[in-house]
């Protein structure tokens, strides 16, 4: 059974600071998302990493995987109050192809202060 | 552009009761799911759908019932309600769903339904 771990779930960091978001699973798959969830809102996609090795960066966002360690990491630079919000990473649980099963970590929520 | 449109945005029900979500994507996508978000607990799949006429259970798929008779809706509902089902529940769409394409296509979700249960 898959199972998929973000760390931290709660985070607090000032205006300018730079932090990493964990997302750890425990079983084979190449297909990671990481999304984002403003309060009471829906979920924006922020990043689809396909592949061992991929970085995808996208204004102070950047995110990478790798598949060997099981790891995909969400950096961020020079935070922003703008970018407080819950941000959650999904696993493809289904190895063998067919549909997106994803399986959710718990999310992280990020507070920036100014 | 509607995308994916969920109805109704809020609901109280009191215990026993019965209702139906409904959940329309205008992107003709093949692939729909249903899921409920719960306070500290991610996002967690009830059942999903490969296409017209066809369902399968997800990760926490009791006391949920869900059809597919036309590709762009899915219904999910609740027979008889209980306080365990209160959350929001999201629905989502996928324009693929198998490992013979490699399009980066993420699911996209709709506003989600609050859903509260007396």
């Amino acid at each position: 059974e898959l199972k998929v771990e973000q760390n931290p779930l709660f985070l607090s960091m000032q205006e300018g600071k730079n932090y990493t978001i964990y997302c750890n699973y425990s079983t084979t798959s190449d297909r990671l998302y990481w999304y984002r969830q403003d309060p009471g809102k829906s979920l924006e996609s922020l990043f689809v990493l396909l592949s061992n090795g991929a970085v995808k960066q996208e204004g102070r966002l950047m995110a990478s995987l790798d598949t060997k360690a099981r790891l995909s990491t969400l950096h961020i630079t020079a935070a922003v109050h703008d970018l407080s919000a819950t941000y959650f990473c999904a696993v493809d649980s289904n190895s063998r192809g067919g549909s997106e099963k994803l399986v959710f970590g718990k999310g992280t929520k990020l507070t920036v202060n100014p | 552009n509607a995308g994916v449109t969920q109805t109704p945005k809020f609901r109280v029900l009191k215990t026993g009761q019965s209702m139906t979500l409904l959940c329309a994507q205008d992107m003709n996508h093949e692939y729909m799911y249903w899921y409920r978000q719960d306070p500290g607990m991610g996002l967690r799949l009830i059942h999903y759908s490969v296409g017209e006429g066809t369902t399968a259970k997800g990760e926490v798929p009791d006391g949920y019932n869900v059809s597919r008779l036309k590709k762009q809706n899915f219904l999910l509902g609740l027979e008889s309600a209980a306080p365990s089902q209160t959350s929001v529940y999201f629905c989502a769409s996928s324009a693929h769903g198998g490992r013979t394409s490699y399009s980066n296509q993420p699911q996209h979700f709709g506003d989600g339904t609050r859903l509260s249960i007396l």
